[in-house]
Parts: C-alpha cells; sequence; structure tokens
C-alpha cells in the first residue's frame, strides 16, 4: 500500500500561472483534505470532500478550486497564482471525521 | 469564532522530564480530539486521540485528558526523549456534525539531551 501520495513534491510558478496538485490514495477512504502550512499558522483548510463527487469549502478556499472526480483522487487547482500562496500543501484521507487523518507527503510551491 | 487555542508555542525540556500542551476549544459540542507529532520536513502523523465519552487515555509514555466543563484538553508526555523533538498540532471537530478537523497553530517541543 502506497498511503496518501502527492504530486509533484515541488513546484515553482509565476504570478498569474496556474497548476493542478494532484492526491491519490489506495486505503478506499470517502473522505479527503487539503490543507496548507504556513510557519506558526498551523494546519489550514482548504477545501475537502466526503465522497466522489462532492466537494466543500473548508477556512480558506479563496483562489483554489478542487474536484473528486474519482474515489481515490483529489485534485487542487489554482487558476491564477498569487505570492500569497507560496506554502507546504498536504493532502489528507480517513475514514470519517473522528478517524485518523492519514497525511501525504506534502507539495512545497513557491510563486514568485 | 470557532478555534482551538494551543499553548505554549515553544516549549523546551530536559530529557527524561514531562512535557505539557494545553489546548482549548470553542463549541461545547465537539465531540473528536486528535494529536498529530510532525517532525522536521515529514508529514503529521497522528499519535493519540480521544473522544468526548473519555476523559483520559494512555498510550505507553503519552497520555492525553479532556475537562469538558471547561473545553481543554492536553497531552502529557513522561520521561521525555530527543526523538520527541518536533512540532505537535491537537485538533477538534467544531460544531455538531461537522465534516472537518481544526487544528492548533502547534507547539515545538524540544528534548535538550
Amino acid at each position: 500500500n502506497a498511503g496518501v501520495t502527492q504530486t509533484p513534491k515541488f513546484r515553482v510558478l509565476k504570478t498569474g500561472q496556474s497548476m493542478t496538485l494532484l492526491c491519490a490514495q489506495d486505503m478506499n477512504h470517502e473522505y479527503m483534505y487539503w490543507y496548507r502550512q504556513d510557519p506558526g499558522m498551523g494546519l489550514r483548510l482548504i477545501h475537502y470532500s466526503v465522497g466522489e463527487g462532492t466537494t466543500a469549502k473548508g477556512e480558506v478556499p479563496d483562489g483554489y478550486n478542487v474536484s473528486r472526480l474519482k474515489k481515490q483522487n483529489f485534485l487542487l487547482g489554482l487558476e491564477s497564482a498569487a505570492p500569497s500562496q507560496t506554502s507546504v500543501y498536504f493532502c489528507a484521507s480517513a475514514l470519517g471525521v473522528r478517524y485518523e487523518q492519514y497525511f501525504g507527503p506534502g507539495t512545497r510551491l513557491t510563486v514568485t | 469564532g470557532e478555534n482551538v487555542e494551543q499553548h505554549p508555542s515553544t516549549l523546551s525540556v530536559q530529557e527524561g522530564d514531562s512535557a505539557v500542551i494545553k489546548c482549548t476549544y470553542s463549541d461545547s459540542a465537539s465531540n473528536y480530539f486528535p494529536w498529530y507529532k510532525q517532525e522536521l520536513g515529514k508529514r503529521p502523523q497522528l499519535i493519540i486521540d480521544i473522544r468526548s465519552n473519555v476523559g483520559e487515555k494512555k498510550d505507553q509514555r503519552i497520555a492525553v485528558t479532556l475537562n469538558k466543563t471547561a473545553k481543554h484538553f492536553s497531552l502529557h508526555i513522561t520521561e521525555t526523549q530527543p526523538e520527541d523533538s518536533a512540532v505537535y498540532f491537537c485538533a477538534a471537530t467544531l460544531r455538531a456534525g461537522s465534516y472537518q478537523l481544526t487544528f492548533g497553530k502547534g507547539t515545538k517541543l524540544s528534548v535538550i539531551p
């Protein structure tokens, strides 16, 4: 079992460029989450999904979109990157909200 | 607003001493309280969790206590070792029926050999 994987691991974007981060899990989890982690700010929820075809906004959703077309994949998109989106992005999956969240290795994104 | 407050933000202890990290939450309907450990450059990993129908839970050197009346929960690490050095995050499910966790801002624990 690979668990939760994320691609890419690193990326540098120029302001205004777009990109998609891919999260994949092989644990048959219904719930998937995208977080961003900034120094001193902890983990802040961007968007989440409680099942295939569903998505919902988290704490900091502005500037991001997501899609969950397949149960095992959760995509995070940045349509027009801004320097404020420079961060480390973590994906996580879980059986439910009151169960362990399994995190991916993270994606370090820099927007110049 | 709905949040989880975590204190202290940094903590240094001598090897072998105990460490305590405390979190408070805003919603009395919160019912699940996990703790995650994140080593430098690594992903967060669950170390222990507690549900609202339990007051205390232990797993070897770590324990979590929950005080529902005061709306706070704490992580206790005994006999600390250098490998306990990491950032620790508390979290809670805020609001009844919530599908998400809200995380505290983290505590950087340093264990001095």
